[in-house]
């Protein structure tokens, strides 16, 4: 089975401050690992994806994150926050070649508060 | 181009009402799946289908019920509504992609509350 951990439920911080969003998770299989974002009374977007290839991936809005297989992570950062990047974030994963049946599983998600 | 469209986007329903929350998608995706999203708890999977006519549960359907006559619609039915299932309701879709990934894009939501 698998699993996310978000250890984090919520992240307060000052505006152009970075940012860590912490990501564990628990697999016996290859799995592919994504960041969402959920604006207030938003739906989910995908902020980013890592796939294979290198542990560094970038993402929409300037954040970015590193997958680490010996740790099993897979954390968000962002250099510098903004006002408008409040908003909740999942870290999710799915197993590799698993087609449709292979649902997505989510952390519990992390609040980032930016705060002027 | 919509993406995925979801109604309605708030329900206050008495315990023991029915009501079918409705998911459009107009990318011609194959797959479709419906969540729910409680506070603290992430999203948890009800129910998915792989294409028109063929559905399966996830990990939380008790409760629920779906139907999927056509690519583009996938309701969801709660028959009889209960206070547990105060929660907010999401639908995705996505379409197979290389290395099997499928990446999920999701509607908006709907946040309904059983009294």
């Amino acid at each position: 089975a698998q699993s996310v951990t978000q250890l984090d439920s919520q992240v307060p911080v000052f505006e152009e401050a970075p940012v860590e969003l912490r990501c564990n998770y628990s697999s016996s299989v290859s799995v592919y690992l994504f960041w969402y974002v959920q604006y207030p009374n938003q739906g989910l977007q995908l902020l980013l994806k890592y796939l294979s290839g290198s542990t560094l991936v970038k993402g929409i809005n300037g954040f970015e994150a590193e997958f680490n297989k010996s740790q099993t992570s897979f954390h968000l950062r962002k250099p510098s926050v903004h006002i408008s990047d409040t908003a909740e974030y999942f870290c999710a994963l799915t197993r590799v070649y698993g087609g449709a049946t292979n649902k997505l599983i989510f952390g519990t998600g992390t609040l980032l508060a930016v705060q002027p | 181009n919509a993406g995925v469209t979801q109604t309605p986007k708030f329900r206050i329903l008495k315990i023991g009402q029915s009501m079918t929350l409705q998911c459009t998608q107009d990318m011609n995706h194959n797959y479709m799946y419906w969540y729910r999203q409680d506070p603290g708890m992430g999203l948890k999977l009800i129910y998915y289908s792989v294409g028109a006519g063929i559905t399966d549960k996830g990990e939380v359907p008790n409760g629920y019920n779906v139907s999927r006559s056509t690519t583009e619609d996938f309701p969801l039915r709660l028959e009889l509504a209960a206070p547990s299932q105060t929660s907010v309701y999401f639908c995705a879709s996505s379409h197979p992609g290389l290395m099997g990934y499928n990446e999920q894009f999701f509607g908006p939501g709907t946040r309904l509350t059983v009294l």
